[in-house]
């Protein structure tokens, strides 16, 4: 079965710093792979998805940022954190669209 | 476009009791339906699912109908522990379309049981 690795579980960073959430996925191959965010009292907000490599569909706009250099790699970034990036993000991992999500533990990101 | 509606928390109840939560979605096409678990401080994880009409997913005592005339998914355990106090999401995936990104969530249920 899938297994999804995010690191780092949490992390605080200054406003108009950079950032690297990095997600790996082991136990499959060519998976769809998404980054929600989860905002404190909300649901999931999705953020990318990306069905392969280099491929890279934003979902709402915002200073964030991913990309996709390998089949089983997801990178979320951003160059100047915003106060209002605060939150849980949440990748995860799919075989198709009418396949249930797998997900990672998360990472909580506070901006301060 | 696909919408997923959950009532509203937090739900509180004590060990023992019946839990309902409701959710009605609005789809497209043909879903397939999910109800996914967030453990405190954890992702999510699947919990059931049921991908056509009449069909009842279940799992860990929950389970799930899968009502197309009434358009639902309402998630039931008959006798709750303290260990299912967590945020119950509603979800659906709308098998017409081929993105990757067709999967809609509700905004979530945060349930405690007390003992």
């Amino acid at each position: 079965s899938q297994t999804i690795h995010q690191w780092p579980a949490t992390l605080v960073q200054p406003v108009g710093s950079p950032l690297s959430l990095e997600c790996t996925v082991e136990g499959t191959s060519n998976p769809n792979l998404y980054w929600y965010r989860q905002a404190a009292g909300r649901g999931l907000q999705l953020l990318f998805y990306s069905v392969g490599i280099g491929q890279i569909s934003s979902e709402v706009p915002q200073n964030l940022s991913a990309s996709r250099p390998q089949d089983r790699q997801f990178i979320l970034s951003s160059k100047k954190l915003l106060l209002s990036d605060s939150g849980f993000y949440l990748c995860a991992s799919t075989q198709g669209s009418n396949s249930p999500l797998h997900f990672g533990n998360g990472t909580r990101l506070t901006v301060t | 476009g696909n919408s997923v509606t959950q009532m509203e928390g937090p739900v509180t109840l004590s060990e023992e009791a019946f839990l309902t939560i409701n959710c009605t979605y609005t789809a497209t096409g043909y879903p397939s339906l999910f109800w996914y678990v967030q453990y405190p401080g954890e992702g999510l994880q699947l919990l059931l699912k049921a991908t056509k009409a009449d069909d009842k997913g279940s799992n860990k005592g929950f389970e799930a109908t899968y009502r197309k005339e009434t358009t639902s998914f309402h998630l039931e355990k008959g006798s709750v522990q303290v260990s299912d106090s967590a945020v119950y999401f509603c979800a659906l995936s709308d098998r017409t379309s081929g993105s990757a990104r067709q999967l809609t969530f509700g905004s979530g249920t945060q349930l405690t049981v007390l003992p």
